[in-house]
């Protein structure tokens, strides 16, 4: 059974980067057809694809905020990454990693999510 | 990019009662659409992908369907757990991968 589990600082001063690691369990990262992902939810509110990586390190991001964020995958260690450049209040969110099956389209598990919260 | 919006923002039903959710793509999505239910303080869980099909372990009081523009996600019978948040989500332009706004299933 896959797990996921986000890790990384809760707090980001604005202007700083927001940098998260989820590690995955259960299942080889390099498992073929899976895309690994990254979601948020702003405070209440809905959810947001921010972006997904290959296990060969092909990713696609959400063009609202790709020129922010770096997507990277660590197969050694069966875990990616996500790093958010230059963030303001308006990056306040849970931030969810997911497994995208079938090419990517659907989203199954998730981890749990980690709320982090950019402000001085 | 593809604008999915969901109907009725709320929906007030009691136990036993049959739930309709409604999702409507602003350009064909074809059947690449899944639903989501999401708790409090929790991940959202997959219930169905591809418009119709159920995710493993999702009973089988909840079914999909539709294709194009209009989808509904159907609970035959609500259970006191299948109160929650539900959205939808499309793959079919992308990017950006999207999701609607969410219906909240709440307790009449």
């Amino acid at each position: 059974q896959v797990r996921l589990q986000e890790s990384g600082p809760r707090l980001v001063k604005p202007s700083q980067t927001l940098s998260l690691i989820c590690s995955v369990s259960g299942d080889s990262i390099t498992r073929g057809g899976d895309y690994w992902t990254w979601i948020r939810q702003l405070p209440g509110k809905g959810l947001e694809w921010i972006g997904h990586i290959y296990y060969s390190g092909t990713s696609h991001s959400n063009p609202s905020l790709q020129s922010r964020t770096t997507l990277s995958v660590d197969t050694s260690k069966n875990q990616f990454s996500l790093k958010l450049r230059s963030v303001t209040a308006a990056d306040t969110a849970v931030y969810f990693c997911a497994r995208g099956f079938a090419g990517g389209r659907w989203f199954d598990p998730w981890g749990q999510g980690t709320l982090v919260t950019v402000s001085s | 990019e593809i604008v999915l919006t969901q109907s009725p923002g709320t929906l007030s039903l009691s136990p036993g009662e049959r739930a309709t959710l409604s999702c409507r793509a602003s350009q064909s999505v074809k059947t690449f659409l899944a639903w989501y239910q999401q708790k409090p303080g929790q991940a959202p869980r997959l219930l169905i992908y591809d418009a119709s099909n159920r995710a493993t372990g999702i009973p089988a009081r909840f079914s999909g369907s539709g294709s194009g523009t209009d989808f509904t996600l159907t609970i035959s019978r609500l259970e006191p757990e299948d109160f929650a948040l539900y959205y939808c989500q499309q793959r079919s332009d992308w990017p950006p991968i999207t999701f609607g706004q969410g219906t909240r299933l709440e307790i009449k």
